[in-house]
């Protein structure tokens, strides 16, 4: 069974400029969380999405927006890129709801604001 | 609020010796418990969960976990460590609001 895909691996971006990340969850899995890592900060919650309906937000701005598609698929979007932006940003997918069952890691999108 | 605290951002062992990473949670009892290991450049893996069945969780790889009310605990522990243990190991709770908190990670060096 194929994992969780995450494109692009790798971005650059700017500052003031948006970004729209993609995750392919496994194979029959209806959630998709989204979380961002930084050295500073860890690992934090974004957001969860279940049945392309968003259950669970992390304390983070609006510039950051999510949503999942009908076939489970995911995409997150970061609007007017800050410094601070610069993370992995990791998705992991899960039959049900996170809470209740395992979460599967992809290898996350590096992205870079300059 | 729910909260994740690992002691020690870095841990160094000999090949073979005991492995125990520190986890301590915020006081309520949080609903699952977890232990993920991240290789370099990769994702997290799952390595065992808690889920109030059992206060000891075998998780893969050989690692085990001990859920400690009293010392609101889930310390991490390997008999003996192998060189490809060497990798970065989050403590993480789920809340009550059904969020995943991770601690702050933990960097196992495994020395020959």
């Amino acid at each position: 069974k194929a994992g969780v895909t995450q494109t692009p691996r790798y971005l650059i971006k700017t500052r003031g400029q948006q970004v729209t990340l993609s995750c392919s969850p496994i194979s029959g899995h209806r959630s998709v969380s989204w979380y961002q890592q930084t050295p500073g900060q860890g690992l934090q919650f974004l957001f969860e999405y279940f049945s392309e309906t968003q259950r669970n937000k992390g304390n983070f701005p609006g510039r950051f927006s999510g949503r999942q598609f009908s076939n489970s698929r995911s995409e997150m979007n970061v609007s007017t890129l800050e410094l601070g932006d610069s993370a992995l940003y990791l998705c992991a997918s899960s039959k049900g709801l996170a809470i209740e069952y395992e979460q599967y890691f992809g290898p996350g999108t590096r992205l870079t604001v300059t | 609020a729910q909260s994740v605290t690992q002691l020690g951002s870095h841990v160094s062992v000999s090949e073979g010796a005991l492995v125990l990473l520190r986890c301590n949670y915020s006081s309520s009892v949080p609903p699952y418990l977890f232990w993920y290991v991240q290789y370099p450049n990769q994702g997290l893996q799952l390595l065992l969960k808690y889920t109030s069945a059992a206060t000891l969780v075998k998780g893969i790889n050989g690692f085990e976990a001990e859920f400690k009310k009293s010392e609101t605990s889930f310390h991490l522990t390997k008999p003996s460590a192998h060189m490809s243990d060497a990798a970065e190991y989050f403590c993480a709770v789920t809340t009550g609001g059904f969020k995943t908190i991770f601690g702050a990670g933990t960097r196992l060096f495994v020395k020959a």
